[in-house]
């Protein structure tokens, strides 16, 4: 079982849809929580950052974290068409360590 | 506007070739990552260094793979000899602070 799970898709929305994206995670020793976008043959982008559990929301974008239930969401609101790209989960035990990532998310979102 | 830079940007070479990619990170983070990114893996870590000095390169293929940090803004991958295996995307990123920020990676082929 990989330490970091994440449904591969890909995922098909209308533009304006809201997308919901999750990871499951089983180290409880994590402790920070990142969500990257990849668009084709660009380097991941820091999308956002949670640190323990809680909510974040920047824009049209939401992040959840549920340590109890080792759960973490991004969720897009009014997706549009540039949205369409790889949606990264990142976990990592503590500030400046490594990040062990999910496989991601292929999102498109149909104009 | 700060950003990782990474060269080359596109490699081809023979099997049994050396490889040097190189990595600027962001001035003033004192930590770096090389990550490689495959269809079948994802993304996976391959070394960290922090304060130029190596913190984990347990992800390295000790026999083959070499990492450096010269000085403070350069950090380098090295192969030899490679193998058509090693065909990847390969990121530098680095942090600062608990967050990390990703380079726009070299595309690898050997052939």
């Amino acid at each position: 079982q990989k330490e970091v799970e994440q449904d591969p898709g890909p995922l098909s929305v209308p533009e304006g849809a809201i997308v919901s994206l999750n990871c499951t995670y089983s180290n409880s020793a994590f402790q920070y929580f990142m969500w990257y976008r990849q668009y084709s043959r660009k380097g991941p982008e820091l999308l956002m950052y949670t640190y323990s559990s809680g909510n974040k929301e920047d824009g049209r974008f939401t992040a959840q974290v549920d340590k109890s239930s080792k759960y973490i969401s991004l969720f897009i609101r009014d997706s549009q068409p540039s949205d369409s790209a790889t949606y990264l989960c990142a976990i990592s035990e503590g500030g400046r360590r490594a990040l062990t990532f999910g496989s991601g998310t292929r999102l498109q979102v149909q104009p | 506007d700060a950003r990782v830079t990474q060269t080359p940007r596109d490699k081809v070479t023979e099997m049994g070739q050396e490889v040097t990619m190189r990595c600027q990170p962001i001035l003033g983070h004192n930590t770096v990552f090389w990550y490689r990114q495959t269809m079948m893996q994802g993304l996976e870590l391959l070394a960290y260094f922090r304060n130029r000095a190596p913190l984990d390169d347990s992800g390295m293929p000790k026999d083959r793979f070499s990492a450096e940090m010269p000085d403070a803004t350069l950090a380098t991958l090295k192969i030899q000899p490679s193998e058509p295996r090693d065909s990847a995307v390969y990121f530098c990123a680095s942090s600062g602070e608990e967050t990390q920020y990703f380079g726009p990676g070299t595309r690898l082929l050997v052939l």
